[in-house]
């Protein structure tokens, strides 16, 4: 059973353009929503996290919102660059953070010059 | 600063063959983790160390042992090698629970 749900599976984008991806999750026990970005034949690398009392967190070109009723967070890419093309995986956890990671299934970002 | 350091990184076995993935980290982190990274599938856990000298099962641990050797390494082996086990690993590590994790480059293993 598939507790966090990613979409898309892949995305293209044209550079300077919004790149938008989604994730739901079910488990309400949830309360740390890490996104991670994975260059090809690297490990994943945390690029920014949001816990549920606050509805958006900005860092850069890059922004979480998080809708708790909606048991929904996405993750906004502005200005989007071609250095940006990656995969990218939601993820959450409990007890703000201090269990381990259930991750989405990831989303593949090509951003064309 | 190593970080987080997998061995090897990549590995070809026969079906029934085992081996063992080494993992370890150089930043007194006392969380470790193991998790396989399949196409379509994201990563899923398959064992974690909160602490030395403790491990637990993850989403998916069958066919899988680990060992926390000490703080610094946590391996993984597979006793009896499946095709079903092909499959990118990845060792990581946190400082408490699973905050920020840290990982290392993965280890690619093909069994034929």
């Amino acid at each position: 059973q598939q507790q966090v749900k990613q979409s898309p599976q892949s995305l293209i984008v044209q550079k300077g353009g919004i790149s938008i991806i989604n994730c739901a999750y079910e488990n309400t026990a949830f309360d740390y929503f890490p996104w991670y970005q994975q260059f090809p034949g690297k490990g994943p690398a945390l690029l920014i996290a949001i816990r549920p009392d606050v509805s958006e967190k900005k860092e850069g070109r890059f922004t979480i919102s998080f809708n708790k009723s909606a048991k929904q967070f996405s993750l906004h890419i502005m200005d989007s660059q071609p250095g940006d093309s990656a995969t990218y995986f939601c993820a959450a956890s409990r007890d703000t953070g201090r269990r381990a990671l259930t991750f989405g299934s990831g989303t593949r970002l090509q951003v064309q010059p | 600063n190593a970080g987080v350091t997998q061995t090897p990184k990549f590995q070809v076995l026969k079906t029934g063959q085992s081996m063992t993935l080494q993992c370890a980290q150089d930043m007194n982190h006392n969380s470790m983790y193991w998790y396989r990274q399949d196409p379509g599938m994201g990563l899923r856990l398959i064992y974690y160390s909160a602490s030395e000298g403790t491990t637990d099962k993850g989403e998916v641990p069958n066919g899988y042992n680990v060992s926390r050797l000490n703080k610094r390494e946590f391996s993984l082996r597979l006793e009896s090698a499946a095709p079903s086990q092909t499959s990118v690993y990845f060792c990581a590590s946190t400082t408490q629970g699973a905050g920020e994790l840290f990982f290392g480059e993965g280890s690619r293993l093909t069994v034929l």
